[in-house]
């Protein structure tokens, strides 16, 4: 089981829909979650962090921590043709406490 | 302006040549971070270092070699034991993960072979 998985996609929504995007950890010890943004060809930018349970919004974004489940997700409101790119899950904690463990990714298009 | 800066933006290595990514950064940050990322894939630790002087192997270190000298700097040299360096390499800093702080990134450098 990899440590950190995202649904690779393509994920296609229309523009003004929500943008759902989910990511699983394996480590029940992890305590901090961040969400990064990349547009192809372009480092990752940090988007949202949260690290307790429940949900974190800042604009359009939302961002919703199960540690129960082991689950954090990515909501993205009044999606836009800028918002697609490709978005990683990351973690710290548990085992991995001296390093960010990220997910591979998923593939959002915003379909105008 | 403080950030990360990698340079260069672009490289290209020739057979058997060694070449050297720098990483320099103005944000006073401990940690420092390498990760190597291919076509359609997700990132991949190859160095880090949480302290001046001290650096750990990540996923894939075979091939690469780094120093930690200063803390403002942390040079990835990628040598002709790499058979496939053909990626972007982006270069990252933060606190401590310990601290639970995120990271950063600098634009990356493209490195290609001749």
């Amino acid at each position: 089981q990899k440590e950190v998985e995202q649904n690779s996609g393509p994920l296609s929504v229309p523009e003004g829909a929500i943008a759902s995007l989910n990511c699983t950890y394996s480590d029940r010890g992890s305590q901090s979650f961040f969400w990064y943004r990349q547009y192809s060809g372009k480092s990752p930018e940090l988007i949202m962090f949260i690290y307790s349970n429940g949900d974190k919004e800042d604009g359009r974004f939302t961002a919703q921590l199960n540690k129960a489940s082991q689950y954090v997700s990515l909501l993205i409101r009044d999606s836009q043709p800028s918002d697609s790119a490709t978005y990683l899950c990351a973690v710290i904690g548990g085992t991995s406490y001296d390093k960010v463990i990220f997910g591979p990714g998923t593939s959002l298009s915003v379909i105008p | 302006d403080g950030g990360i800066t990698q340079s260069p933006k672009y490289l290209f290595r020739k057979e058997g040549q060694n070449v050297t990514l720098s990483c320099e950064q103005n944000l006073n940050h401990d940690a420092m971070y390498w990760y190597r990322q291919d076509p359609g894939q997700g990132l991949r630790l190859i160095y880090y270092s949480q302290i001046v002087n001290d650096f750990q192997k990540g996923d894939i270190a075979e091939g690469y070699s780094v120093s930690r000298e200063k803390k403002e700097s942390f040079p990835l040299t990628v040598t002709s034991a790499q058979k496939n360096p053909t990626a972007f390499y982006l270069c990252a800093s933060g606190r401590p993960a310990r601290l639970k702080q995120p990271q950063h990134f600098g634009d990356g450098t493209r490195l290609s072979i001749l």
